[in-house]
């Protein structure tokens, strides 16, 4: 069974990087069968997409948000990475990582989730 | 890129059925056969219900199908039952690897 694990600050200043850690148990983040999402959730409002990474270090990010997003990958750990630059408090969500298959593309596999709050 | 739309709230009694819409454009719903629906309880996280329009994962009771006609998608829950009580997220392929939720619908079980 595939499980992931979001870790990072729960708090981050205005205007710095928020910066995600997402840890896959159960399976090869290196897989060509998937892709690896992060995907976002506002407080008491709906999902985003943010983008994701294939193991090979491809990455595809949303529009809205491509300008100030790094998705990064770590296959001798199973890792990948979120980084998101010059924060404001509108970037203050719950992050979830996820599993993407690639075709079709659904999103098979979450993490739990962890808030993120963009604070002074 | 906008949210699909979806109606803010859906109920039911318990046995009864609940559809719920999902509208976007044929840019993304109308242009590929790639809609997927989850389910989020509060303060959980989301989890796969049906993909790829009608297709079900292991797991998901057969009270749950998908469809789709033009640019709008929908989730039908048949026999509802209190468990299904949750907020619903249709999701679509939106063309050059971008991919759109839709605004949610909250269910409740009368």
């Amino acid at each position: 069974q595939v499980q992931l694990q979001e870790s990072g600050p729960g708090l981050v200043k205005p205007s710095q990087t928020l910066s995600l850690t997402c840890t896959v148990s159960g399976g090869s983040i290196s897989s060509d069968t998937y892709y690896w999402s992060w995907i976002r959730q506002h407080p008491g409002k709906g999902l985003e997409w943010v983008g994701f990474i294939y193991y090979s270090g491809s990455t595809y990010y949303n529009p809205s948000l491509k300008s100030r997003v790094t998705i990064s990958v770590d296959t001798s750990n199973n890792q990948f990475s979120l980084n998101l630059n010059s924060v404001t408090a509108a970037d203050t969500a719950v992050y979830y990582c996820a599993r993407t298959v690639t075709t079709p593309p659904y999103f098979d596999y979450w993490g739990q989730g962890t808030l993120v709050t963009v604070s002074s | 890129q906008s949210a699909l739309t979806q109606p803010p709230s859906a109920s039911g009694s318990p046995g009864q059925s609940v559809t719920i819409s999902c509208t976007g454009t044929s840019s993304d719903v109308g242009g590929y056969n790639y809609v997927s629906w989850y389910q989020q309880h509060p303060g959980k996280a989301p989890k796969l219900m049906i993909y790829e329009v009608t297709k079900r994962p292991s797991g998901v009771p057969d009270r749950f199908s998908g469809s789709k006609s033009g640019n709008t998608a929908s989730l039908t829950v048949s026999g509802l039952r209190a468990e299904d009580e949750a907020t619903y997220y249709c999701n679509s392929y939106a063309g050059n690897t971008n991919y759109v939720f839709g605004t949610g619908t909250e269910v409740t079980v009368l």
